[in-house]
């Protein structure tokens, strides 16, 4: 059974750092292909961003509203997907899911929320 | 930015059929793929690769595609399908994804 478990969300001031975790567990992780996506509070879903498997090259994308301020990294030793997050703003409050998305988005992890306030 | 778009709601009777549509450009070259999310749980996989259905999910739920536009339809739909549904797909480029604007469902 495919599991993704979330951690590291909290509060945060605007301006500060924080670093999501996924812990992977019931499928090959180096193999995955995996993404990040946020949803704020009674908002829809959007895409932050993916990291390819480093067998087919590593690359990462992301969408334009976090692009320059958010890193994507993998460590396969340990079966676990990173969310660092840099100069973090209001509009960054939401809840993030880690999913594996190696043809579409399949499988979801439960979320971890963050929340950007002074 | 590329965009999909929905519409905000849909309303169906139990046992009626539902369809949600999603637009955008670059569908006729990409695939689409539809998420179900409940209140207070994660977005589920109903449809994938336009037209496919994973294991476990009810045949009621179906997909199409054609032209910029995508749909999914409910067959039949049962009360517990109540939900909000959501597209996804990428941008031309195949690098850059975006969901959809979301689609509230309804049965009653």
């Amino acid at each position: 059974e495919v599991q993704l478990v979330e951690s590291g969300g909290g509060l945060v001031k605007p301006g500060g750092s924080l670093r999501l975790s996924c812990a992977a567990s019931g499928f090959t992780f180096s193999n995955a292909w995996m993404s990040w996506v946020r949803q704020a509070p009674g908002k829809g879903l959007e895409w932050v961003g993916r990291i390819v498997s480093e067998t087919d090259g590593g690359r990462t994308d992301y969408a334009a509203p976090v692009k320059g301020r958010f890193t994507i990294s993998r460590d396969d030793s340990k079966n676990t997907l990173f969310l660092q997050m840099n100069n973090l703003k209001i509009e960054d409050t939401a809840v993030y899911y880690c999913a594996t998305d190696s043809a579409g988005i399949e499988h979801w992890g439960q979320g971890t929320l963050i929340t950007v306030s002074s | 930015s590329y965009e999909l778009t929905q519409p905000p709601s849909v309303s169906v009777s139990p046992g009626q059929t539902a369809r949600i549509t999603c637009s955008g450009d670059a569908l006729p070259k990409k695939y689409a793929y539809w998420y179900q999310q409940k209140s207070g749980q994660a977005p589920v996989l109903v449809i994938y690769e336009d037209t496919k259905r994973p294991s476990g999910i009810p045949e009621r739920f179906s997909g199409s595609s054609s032209g910029t536009v995508a749909t999914l339809t409910i067959s039949g739909a049962q009360v517990e399908d109540e939900a909000d549904f959501y597209c996804y797909s990428a941008d031309s480029s195949g690098n850059l994804f975006v969901f959809g604007t979301g689609t509230k469902v309804t049965v009653l």
